[in-house]
């Protein structure tokens, strides 16, 4: 596909379990970001990668979080013991490089909804 | 730290009406500033973007201006169509740096 992908377009688990959201970015992006949404605000970054490694993980709210991008194009992240809290639309987003002066554009998924019952 | 303050929502206007979306920001450098817009189903779309002072991004109609004097990114649109109805978001980049502080987000409704 043309643009970022991500699967699954909404996920609704019980308190307490494993989740895996996965990102499709674009062919040939080597920056991948991921952000958190919650109703009624805007996106809050939660991690960077350029290439395969985690450049900055700084926004990642807790230890139950973590994100992989072992060969450097799809992205999985992945949220252990969920609390309601999580609840929130996850958004991945990627661009051609990584920020400066020449800042490539980021295109964003149409993220996940993630419900936790 | 960086942050993003935006006019609160929801905003309702008719066909054809001045549409002006205000936006301020607090940063320790010279970040670039961004509007990015988030059709009805979409995800969220670059809709314009300005890197330094006095600098203006337009696109699709719509103009911001970066004043520094007054650390604002203020969004302008003359003539608003139906097809404008969106939630709009400002955001910034500091410099040197790639992650993006948004604004809470305003949402558009334009009326026929």
């Amino acid at each position: 596909g043309a643009g970022v992908s991500q699967t699954p377009s909404n996920k609704v688990t019980e308190k307490g379990k494993y989740v895996e959201l996965r990102c499709d970015p674009i062919s040939g992006h080597t920056a991948l970001y991921w952000y958190r949404q919650s109703l009624g605000q805007g996106p809050e970054f939660l991690i960077y990668f350029q290439g395969t490694g985690a450049a900055d993980d700084s926004g990642l709210p807790n230890d139950r979080f973590f994100a992989v991008r072992p060969e450097g194009s799809v992205s999985t992240l992945k949220i252990q013991r969920t609390e309601r809290g999580d609840s929130a639309v996850y958004l991945c987003a990627s661009s051609l490089g990584p920020g400066g002066e020449g800042r490539s554009e980021a295109f964003f998924g149409q993220g996940t909804r993630l419900t936790v019952v | 730290g960086d942050s993003v303050t935006q006019m609160e929502g929801p905003v309702t206007l008719s066909e054809e009406a001045f549409l002006t979306i205000n936006c301020t920001y607090t940063a320790t450098g010279y970040p670039s500033l961004f509007w990015y817009v988030q059709y009805p189903g979409e995800g969220l779309q670059l809709l314009l973007k300005a890197t330094k002072a006095d600098d203006k991004g337009s696109n699709k109609g719509f103009e911001a201006t970066y004043r520094k004097e007054t650390t604002s990114f203020h969004l302008e649109k003359g003539s608003v169509q139906v097809s404008d109805s969106a939630v709009y978001f400002c955001a910034l980049s500091d410099s040197g740096d790639y992650k993006l502080s948004f604004g809470a987000g305003t949402t558009v409704t334009v009326r026929a």
